[in-house]
């Protein structure tokens, strides 16, 4: 069975562009949720996606959005980058996102320069 | 404020020795309980995990207790190994779902164990 499958891996970007990180959870998972992890920081939840809603979202600026797909395929999208957009951004799923065990993706290496 | 805390950054430990890993948290609301290993350039990888219903969960090398009164929870690992060098990330969360879930993560503990 595929993991979850996060793309690009890495990425440079400039600061005020924006960037779109795509994300497949495992096959039959419906609920994917994004964190951010920063050096010396635990890893800060975003947002969580479930039949392409939206149902919880972080403490995050509304620069980071996301969506996701009938397929339960999902993006994050952050908008006018900032340095202190450099992380590792972490994609995760579980079936139904209720009091399951998440797995994670390899993640995506943002850096902004 | 944090609501899940690793207090110790890291930790050395001898070969074959035991590990013991610390998390606290303050949210009585969390009663679900995990522990992640990550290594550099990784994803974080589930290890174990523990509901509020035990206090006890054993899985090979690797133990999680669970202390609900002091909130508290520990990983032990014996006998630690080389390959169980890594960055571990303790989180909770609810148990049932009402609706979203989400995990609060500690900012984990490096261990590094010595050959």
């Amino acid at each position: 069975k595929a993991g979850v499958t996060q793309t690009p891996r890495y990425l440079i970007k400039t600061r005020g562009q924006q960037v779109t990180l795509s994300c497949s959870p495992i096959s039959g998972h419906r609920s994917v949720s994004w964190y951010q992890q920063t050096p010396g920081q635990g890893l800060q939840f975003l947002f969580e996606y479930f039949s392409e809603t939206q149902r919880n979202k972080g403490n995050f600026p509304g620069r980071f959005s996301g969506r996701q797909f009938s397929n339960s395929r999902s993006e994050m999208n952050v908008s006018t980058l900032e340095l202190g957009d450099s992380a590792l951004y972490l994609c995760a799923s579980s079936p139904d996102g209720s009091g399951n065990t998440i797995y994670f993706g390899e993640g995506s290496w943002l850096t902004v320069v | 404020d944090q609501q899940v805390k690793q207090n110790s950054p890291s930790l050395s430990v001898q070969e074959g020795r035991i590990s013991i890993l610390n998390c606290d948290y303050t949210n009585s609301m969390f009663d679900y309980f995990l522990w992640y290993k990550k290594y550099p350039a990784e994803g974080p990888t589930f290890l174990i995990s523990i509901s509020s219903i035990k206090d006890k969960n054993e899985d090979g090398r690797f133990t999680v207790f669970l202390n609900k009164s002091a909130k508290h929870l520990s990983l032990h690992i014996v006998p630690s190994q080389p390959g169980d060098s890594a960055v571990y990330f303790c989180a909770a969360g609810p148990l049932s779902g009402a609706g979203s879930y989400q995990l609060t993560f500690g900012k984990g503990t490096k261990l590094s164990v010595i050959p």
